[in-house]
């Protein structure tokens, strides 16, 4: 079974603020990092999918990077507001496995 | 629309009875998940299918079991020898690529009594 460890496991930020999480994951067989956001009384979401190293995505004040050489994958919040409040989930996969294999997450809340 | 159902939102069992969590999905996906979620963990994989009439084993498959008779359609049936069945199960589709990214339904909260 992978191991994928995301941190910090909560974290409360100001309105305006800048933020970001880590996601790492073992880098042998690596084969790609996805990320999702999960709001509270919704289903995940899928934010970003990302597969080579020095992968950068972007949608909107949120990005991602990936570096599959040493295992992780950072997630960016930039000007943080109160609707970015969930929960962060990074999986990877590997391999030929069709299978994610989920971190417990990053919980975002964005206070006014 | 297209998208994912589970069906019930909550669910409510006494102890050893067997139950079937229900997911259905209209977005034409070969591939099909279910998870379960408990508190400060992840989401676990509990069975996968990745085509009709075929499903393999994830991690916590001890207690569960699935059928994919349909595309559609991947129910899953807690039994009374999952030793703690108490959870929030979500079900997801993709297909199949690179990517395979995963689209979730809202998920059941079963309570076991």
């Amino acid at each position: 079974i992978l191991n994928v460890e995301q941190s910090p496991q909560s974290l409360h930020v100001q309105e305006g603020d800048s933020t970001n999480f880590t996601c790492s994951f073992p880098s042998s067989n690596f084969y790609a990092l996805h990320w999702y956001r999960w709001e509270t009384a919704k289903s995940p979401e899928a934010l970003f999918v990302m597969t080579l190293n020095g992968d950068e995505k972007k949608k909107g004040r949120i990005s991602a990077t990936l570096n599959t050489k040493e295992g992780y994958s950072y997630l960016y919040i930039k000007g943080s507001q109160p609707e970015d409040s969930a929960t962060y989930l990074c999986a990877s996969r590997s391999g030929s496995a069709r299978q994610l294999t989920f971190g417990s997450g990053t919980q975002l809340t964005v206070l006014p | 629309d297209g998208g994912i159902t589970q069906s019930p939102k909550y669910l409510f069992r006494k102890e050893g009875q067997n139950v079937t969590l229900s997911c259905e999905q209209n977005l034409n996906h070969d591939a099909m998940y279910w998870y379960r979620q408990d508190p400060g963990q992840g989401l676990r994989l509990i069975y996968y299918s990745q085509i009709v009439n075929d499903f393999q084993k994830g991690d916590i498959a001890e207690g569960y079991s699935v059928s994919r008779e349909k595309k559609e359609s991947f129910p899953l049936t807690v039994t009374s020898a999952q030793k703690n069945p108490t959870a929030f199960y979500l079900c997801a589709s993709s297909n199949h690529g690179k990517t395979d990214t995963q689209y979730f339904g809202p998920g059941t909260r079963l309570t076991v009594l």
